[in-house]
């Protein structure tokens, strides 16, 4: 598996739980991403992790949001107190290193679905 | 505030047919611009223009950056129904470019 992993591939939970979301990034990718993508509209960049640097939380939507990294690899993006506004495709990518051109590669994606 | 916009938004061509589709950014200290397409979830790395590099061609697919006017075109020649999918532009903003802000995409699809 040369590529980005994510799972689930699909979430459907009630409103007010909480969920974890997981992304394997590709093997010596030292920068990690998570983007949020509502139907129809362009990829929202959440929050960045490169190496062993305080990670960037500057897109999260709010303090329900929040994200790790274990080990520089396996990074989890967990929501609590879902809401129906949350509902959205997750997607995660990695690149190999941070530099200008920023080639990211995508995962499949997480559907969440809050009911 | 650093922003991507596409057009159209949507598309319906029959196959054969050519397809230009248009991106325009505004951003803080240009780096790049990226075109992805979106089949199912995840978005694939079609092309990277930078200052140095205003062109890409990968067979059908070829891909112009303007920066003058700020703008990229990716053209499709003779689509197929292959190439049904969201094209997506992104461009880099913050600090060291890791952010990518995305367009809201142009939905292609093509007709047989």
């Amino acid at each position: 598996g040369a590529g980005v992993s994510q799972s689930p591939s699909n979430k459907v939970t009630e409103k007010g739980k909480d969920v974890e979301l997981r992304c394997d990034p590709i093997s010596g990718h030292t920068a990690l991403y998570w983007y949020r993508q509502s139907l129809g509209q362009g990829l929202e960049f959440l929050i960045y992790f490169q190496g062993n640097s305080a990670p960037d939380k500057s897109g999260l939507p709010s303090d329900r949001f929040s994200a790790e990294r274990t080990g520089g690899s396996v990074s989890t993006l967990t929501i609590q107190r879902t809401q129906q506004e949350d509902s959205a495709v997750y997607l995660c990518a990695s690149s190999l290193v941070d530099e200008i051109y920023n080639e990211q590669f995508f995962g499949p994606g997480t559907r969440l679905t809050v009911l | 505030e650093d922003k991507v916009v596409q057009s159209p938004l949507s598309l319906v061509v029959h196959e054969g047919d050519t397809v230009t589709l248009n991106c325009s950014y505004e951003v803080t200290n240009f780096r790049s611009l990226l075109w992805y397409k979106q089949e199912k979830k995840a978005p694939t790395f079609l092309f990277m223009l930078t200052s140095s590099g205003i062109e890409k061609k990968s067979g059908r697919l070829s891909s112009i950056l303007d920066k003058k006017e700020l703008s990229s075109i990716l053209n499709i020649t003779a689509t197929q129904t292959g190439d049904s999918a969201i094209y997506l532009c992104a461009v880099p903003k913050g600090e060291y470019g890791n952010k990518l802000v995305f367009g809201a995409g142009t939905i292609l699809r093509v007709k047989s």
